[in-house]
């Protein structure tokens, strides 16, 4: 299957700081990238989606202006954590979808990252 | 995207083949059915997908019912490493929006 990686696979910051994710179609290009938060014992909810070249579409109640999402090239999305709290402790996973037509379903298939742990004191 | 219901958590001896039911009763025509798990602390691993036929790949087997209403992922020989959360996910397959996880089951192998 398609590999996408994440980077940091975990970060500590003090409250007030920013942090940025990266997200990376290793051997694919992923014109749409979707953002995950998983919290303690819950399972993973939607934050946004991520297309190239164009504005992120956040799901509701996601604060745009605290989660920056940059989806600048085929093969990267970034997601910027701004002034962080303790309430935004979480692991973010993203995913990207392989469209290349060598792909052996007629579906697309979604490809997940190995998570970013961020903790924030 | 059509609910999916999944048993809170289940047990397997390691060896014997894991059975992992899934309900879909309001799934649409165009939604195919995929399986995911996540291993802890880790993102989520795609295993398989189907819309009406029985699946095989080299992780699993799914088996759909007639009227799709329901699913069974199978897993042939647990071993230790398939301890994880399974997600059962209805999705059109399009791609265009994220996927929505239910609460999944928890497979636990058993020595």
């Amino acid at each position: 299957g398609a590999v996408v990686s994440q980077h940091p696979s975990w970060v500590i910051c003090k409250s007030g700081t920013s942090v940025k994710i990266e997200c990376r179609s290793l051997d694919f290009q992923a014109t749409t990238m979707f953002w995950y938060r998983q919290f303690p014992k819950q399972s993973l909810m939607l934050m946004a989606t991520s297309n190239e070249g164009s504005k992120a579409t956040y799901e509701q109640g996601v604060e745009k202006d605290k989660f920056l999402i940059n989806h600048a090239s085929l093969t990267l999305s970034t997601l910027t954590v701004t002034s962080a709290h303790p309430e935004d402790s979480s692991f973010y996973i993203c995913s990207a979808r392989d469209l290349s037509p060598l792909s052996s379903t007629s579906v697309v298939t979604q490809y997940f990252g190995p998570g970013t742990r961020l903790t924030v004191l | 995207d059509a609910k999916t219901t999944q048993p809170p958590s289940m047990d397997c001896a390691e060896g014997r083949a894991a059975n992992l039911p899934c309900n879909h009763s309001t799934i649409s025509g165009n939604e195919y059915v995929y399986w995911y798990r996540q291993i802890h602390s880790q993102g989520p691993q795609y295993i398989i997908h189907g819309l009406k036929n029985n699946e095989t790949n080299e992780m699993a087997s799914l088996i759909i019912t007639e009227d799709r209403k329901s699913s069974t992922l199978i897993l042939p020989h647990a071993t230790l490493r398939d301890t994880a959360v399974y997600y059962c996910i209805a999705d059109s397959g399009g791609g265009a929006d994220g996927l929505t996880f239910g609460k999944g089951t928890h497979l636990i192998i058993q020595p």
